[in-house]
C-alpha cells in the first residue's frame, strides 16, 4: 500500500530564511504527488502538484517542489519565508483505484515563522 | 467561481446520535471525496462519489455512509456517534475521479461528540 512520510513534525524558521519541507513516499507506480497547506481552522489549499514531466514544479505563494524518483522524495521549498507562511503543510500521494481517486496524506509538518 | 462549501461548519452532538454533513462541490465538478482529520490519526480517506456512485471507500465502519445527488452535491452520515468520531470532516471536489483530477477542499465541518 502507498504511504507518505513527513519526517519533520515541527519546523521553525526565521522570516526571510529559506525553507525545505521533506516528503518521502512509498508507491509502486508513477506517483501523483501534491502539497497542501492548512491554516488554523481552515480546509486544505493546494500549493502544487506533480503528475509527470519536468521534475521541478512551481506552485502558488512562491513555493516549488522537486520530484526525485531515485530518492522517492518530493520536497517542498521556498527561498524566502514570510510570516504568513506559518501553517501546517501536508504532502499527499494520489492513488487511482477501483475507478476512483483517493489521496493518502503524510502526518503533516507544522511550520512556525519567527519574526 | 465559488469554492467547495460545507454545512454546517460546526456541530455538537451526543453519543448515540446520528449526524448528516453536507457538501456542495465547485460548479462543474462531478466527483466528491470525504476525509476525516483528527490529531491522532491525521487525514484519512472516507469515501469518494462520482456520478452518484461510490467509487472508493476507506477503512471506516459501516456507521459511516454517504451519498451523492444528481447535482453532484454530497452528504455523509454517521450513525450511533462515538466520542472518537469527533473530528474535522473535509469534503473535496474534483472534475472527475481520474488520477490527474485535482481535489479542491472545503473549509470542513467540525464535529464534536459529547
Amino acid at each position: 500500500a502507498q504511504s507518505v512520510t513527513q519526517p519533520d513534525i515541527h519546523i521553525t524558521v526565521s522570516e526571510g530564511a529559506s525553507l525545505e519541507l521533506r516528503c518521502n513516499y512509498s508507491y509502486g507506480a508513477t506517483p501523483y504527488l501534491f502539497w497542501y497547506v492548512q491554516s488554523p481552522g481552515q480546509g486544505l489549499q493546494l500549493l502544487l502538484k506533480y503528475f509527470s514531466g519536468d521534475t521541478l514544479v512551481q506552485g502558488i505563494k512562491g513555493f516549488e517542489a522537486e520530484f526525485k524518483r531515485s530518492q522517492s522524495s518530493f520536497n517542498l521549498r521556498k527561498p524566502s519565508v514570510h510570516w504568513s507562511d506559518a501553517a501546517e503543510y501536508f504532502c499527499a500521494v494520489g492513488l487511482f483505484t477501483g475507478g476512483g481517486n483517493k489521496l493518502t496524506f503524510g502526518t503533516g509538518t507544522q511550520l512556525k515563522v519567527e519574526l | 467561481k465559488a469554492g467547495v462549501t460545507q454545512t454546517p461548519r460546526y456541530l455538537i452532538k451526543t453519543r448515540g446520535q446520528q449526524v448528516t454533513l453536507s457538501c456542495s462541490p465547485i460548479s462543474g465538478h462531478r466527483s466528491v471525496s470525504w476525509y476525516q482529520q483528527t490529531p491522532g490519526q491525521g487525514l484519512q480517506f472516507l469515501f469518494e462519489y462520482f456520478s452518484e456512485t461510490q467509487r472508493n471507500k476507506g477503512n471506516f465502519p459501516g456507521r459511516f455512509s454517504g451519498r451523492q445527488f444528481s447535482n453532484s452535491r454530497s452528504e455523509m452520515n454517521v450513525s450511533t456517534l462515538e466520542l472518537g468520531d469527533s473530528a474535522l470532516y473535509l469534503c473535496a471536489s474534483s472534475l472527475g475521479p481520474g488520477p490527474t483530477d485535482t481535489q479542491y477542499f472545503g473549509p470542513g465541518t467540525r464535529l464534536t461528540v459529547l
